[in-house]
């Protein structure tokens, strides 16, 4: 069955530091999604992209889709503590409608 | 925005017992799911339910079933509680535009 690969499983960063998260599927995707879990909650919708190559922002996130749709990356430009989360990502299989499934996620420790 | 409230967020059972789970949505989504969560493993999807009374397996669903009798509400059902089954359960409802989780529920199987 599809995979979902994440990299790394954890990263503890200095506060201001950059971080990335890398996301890779064993089979061709439709769509990627990332989702944030903050300590104690429940995963929350951040973005979806759809094309090969899309690259998306919000504020301080980069989100980019691979050419090949195969993998996908969040990057986040000087953390702060409020990025502490676990992040997942989550594809779409081509032709299983909107099932998803998640990667094993990257739990963000972020220190002052 | 859509709300998926779960019914319990702690629940503590007992060996053998039959658990019920249950999860409603309040934005008419088709598309509901169950997933368990464990640390270094993931989210895992169980079941899920494309419709009423439509129902899919997901990719570990031993041991456990579902019933969705309204569009609203999804259940999903131990059939006989085990020690392996101490997780936390998400519930989902959503499409192709992003899932909306509920809080969870932590079950302990004791």
């Amino acid at each position: 069955g599809q995979q979902v690969m994440q990299i790394p499983q954890y990263q503890h960063v200095q506060e201001g530091e950059d971080f990335t998260t890398y996301c890779n599927s064993s089979t061709t995707l439709s769509n990627i999604q990332w989702y944030k879990q903050r300590p104690g909650g429940h995963p929350v919708f951040l973005i979806q992209l759809v094309k090969s190559g899309e690259v998306k922002k919000q504020k301080r996130l980069t989100f980019q889709f691979g050419e090949a749709k195969k993998n996908s990356s969040l990057h986040i430009t000087a953390t702060q503590t409020t990025d502490v989360g676990t992040y997942f990502c989550a594809g779409i299989n081509t032709g299983t409608a909107s099932k998803l499934t998640f990667g094993t996620g990257t739990r963000l420790q972020v220190t002052l | 925005d859509v709300k998926v409230t779960q019914s319990s967020r702690y629940l503590v059972k007992r060996t053998g017992e039959k658990v019920f789970l249950e999860c409603v949505q309040d934005m008419d989504h088709e598309n509901m799911f169950w997933y368990r969560q464990d640390p270094g493993l993931g989210l895992r999807l169980i079941y899920f339910s494309y419709d009423v009374k439509m129902k899919e397996k997901g990719d570990i669903p031993e041991g456990y079933s579902v019933s969705r009798e309204k569009k609203e509400r999804f259940s999903l059902i131990l059939e006989s509680a085990s020690t392996n089954q101490t997780s936390m359960y998400l519930c989902a409802s959503g499409a192709l535009y992003g899932y909306t989780f509920g809080s969870g529920t932590r079950l302990t199987v004791v």
